[in-house]
């Protein structure tokens, strides 16, 4: 079972430049998430989405942009690339139901530099 | 919106015993969880309390008051490998389904 899967796990950027941050699960979560987690610092959320078709702004969505077509895949978009998005990005994804215990698991992370 | 406070660093000995304490304020509370997070290595879960009262799973417990804002993990008969960073994540409304991360506790666990 291989949970959340992103790719790729590093990758340099030049400022402007374009590039998606591909996410996929196989657990057949409804919810899926976005994270940006900057050194010392915990995870704030970026996007997110309740379901296939459906997606909604986080903390700090500016800069970004998401989709979701299907429940499995969950693609962060970043365009025009600037050094304040150097961060590591984690993809998670969660069942949604209220007052139940529905831990998210997360993908390894990419590692971005922006230069 | 939402607001975690969390101490920055602790170190402990390894066999000890340490509290890492989280407070909280929201607008709305559905639950909060505990992830351990090595360096370098995605989060994984450890903990979720909904209810007021402890939950011990193994060396691992978690404690929540609603009433304060208040949980703690205790991290019984430390070992080298809990060296780690330990998040306080609190999930917000009812089926808004996303939590909000605490910054974090780096503990180092010294021989």
């Amino acid at each position: 079972n291989a949970g959340v899967t992103q790719t790729p796990k590093f990758r340099i950027l030049k400022i402007g430049q374009s590039m998606t941050l591909q996410c996929t699960q196989d657990m057949n979560h409804n919810y899926m998430y976005w994270y940006r987690q900057d050194p010392g610092m915990g995870l704030k959320l970026i996007y997110y989405s309740v379901g296939a078709g459906i997606t909604d702004k986080g903390e700090v969505p500016n800069g970004y942009n998401v989709s979701r077509s299907t429940t499995e895949d969950f693609p962060l978009r970043l365009e025009l690339a600037a050094p304040s998005q150097t961060s590591v990005y984690f993809c998670a994804s969660s069942y949604g139901q209220p007052r139940v215990n529905t831990e998210a698991f997360f993908g390894q992370g990419t590692r971005l530099t922006v230069v | 919106g939402q607001n975690i406070d969390q101490p920055t660093e602790m170190t402990a000995t390894e066999g000890a015993i340490v509290q890492i304490n989280c407070t909280y304020q929201t607008s709305g509370f559905n639950g909060l969880f505990w992830y351990q997070q090595h360096a370098g290595e995605a989060p994984t879960f450890l903990s979720y309390n909904v209810l007021d009262g402890l939950e011990e799973k193994g060396r691992f417990s978690s404690f929540l008051s609603r009433s304060k804002g208040y949980s703690y993990l205790l991290l019984k008969e430390l070992q080298m490998k809990d060296s780690a960073s330990y998040l306080c994540a609190v999930r917000g409304p009812p089926n808004a389904g996303k939590s909000t991360f605490g910054d974090g506790t780096t503990l180092t666990v010294k021989p």
